[in-house]
């Protein structure tokens, strides 16, 4: 069946580029999504890749996509206490009807 | 103003009981979603709605049912509630379904305790 994963956690200092790794089953995926989750509150999208891309940058966010191997990253540079959260990787599902989540990624920025 | 609002924050209550959870977008959007969040953080699909149409994950007991009086609306019911049940639960809504690309909001969720 489809599956996402990812590596559960990630340890970083403040100013680090942190890294966070998924993978995912369907080739047929037309877009994938990164999604922060604050604690206590509710997942906001962080940014998206088309499925034609390898490479897409939002500021201090990079998302590299390996279609051949189905791996995603998310690269944070200057990684701030403020990043802290836990961040999921999401493929549509072939139905195309919801997101497929991955277990998510903690990651932790110490000082 | 918030986009997507679930009520309530926070429930407590008994095996066996059942309860509601509503859920309202204000965005205009025509799909709507109900997400269950574990004790370990995993996510995972319920329920999509869509224009009416209503596609469920089938691994959901029958004991939950959503239901959407309008298109602003998606409620969970859930009955006989057992201990399992415990999680937190996430609405959210897109403009159109996941296949093609739509940002999903999700509202602040709802944890559920059954003692």
């Amino acid at each position: 069946g489809e599956d996402v994963e990812q590596s559960l956690f990630l340890s970083v200092r403040e100013g680090d580029s942190s890294v966070i790794n998924c993978t995912y089953t369907d080739s047929s995926s037309t877009y994938l999504y990164w999604y922060k989750q604050e604690p206590g509150a509710g997942l906001q999208l962080l940014t998206y890749i088309f499925s034609n891309m390898d490479m897409k940058q939002d500021q201090r966010l990079t998302v590299l996509l390996n279609k051949k191997d189905k791996h995603l990253s998310l690269r944070i540079a200057d990684t701030q206490t403020g990043d802290s959260a836990i961040y999921f990787c999401a493929d549509v599902n072939q139905a195309g009807t919801a997101l497929i989540f991955g277990k998510g990624t903690t990651l932790s920025v110490s000082s | 103003d918030t986009a997507v609002s679930q009520t309530p924050k926070y429930l407590v209550t008994q095996m066996g009981n059942d309860k509601s959870i509503k859920c309202e977008q204000n965005l205009g959007h025509d799909t709507m979603y109900w997400y269950k969040q574990d004790s370990k953080k995993f996510l995972k699909i319920m329920f999509s709605y869509n224009n009416k149409e209503l596609i469920i994950n089938e691994t959901v007991p029958n004991r939950f049912s959503p239901k959407s009086p309008d298109k602003a609306h998606l409620n969970l019911h859930i009955n006989s509630l057992e201990l399992g049940d415990s999680a937190v639960y996430f609405c959210a809504s897109s403009q159109d379904l996941a296949g093609s690309h739509n940002e999903q909001f999700f509202g602040p969720g709802t944890r559920l305790t059954v003692l």
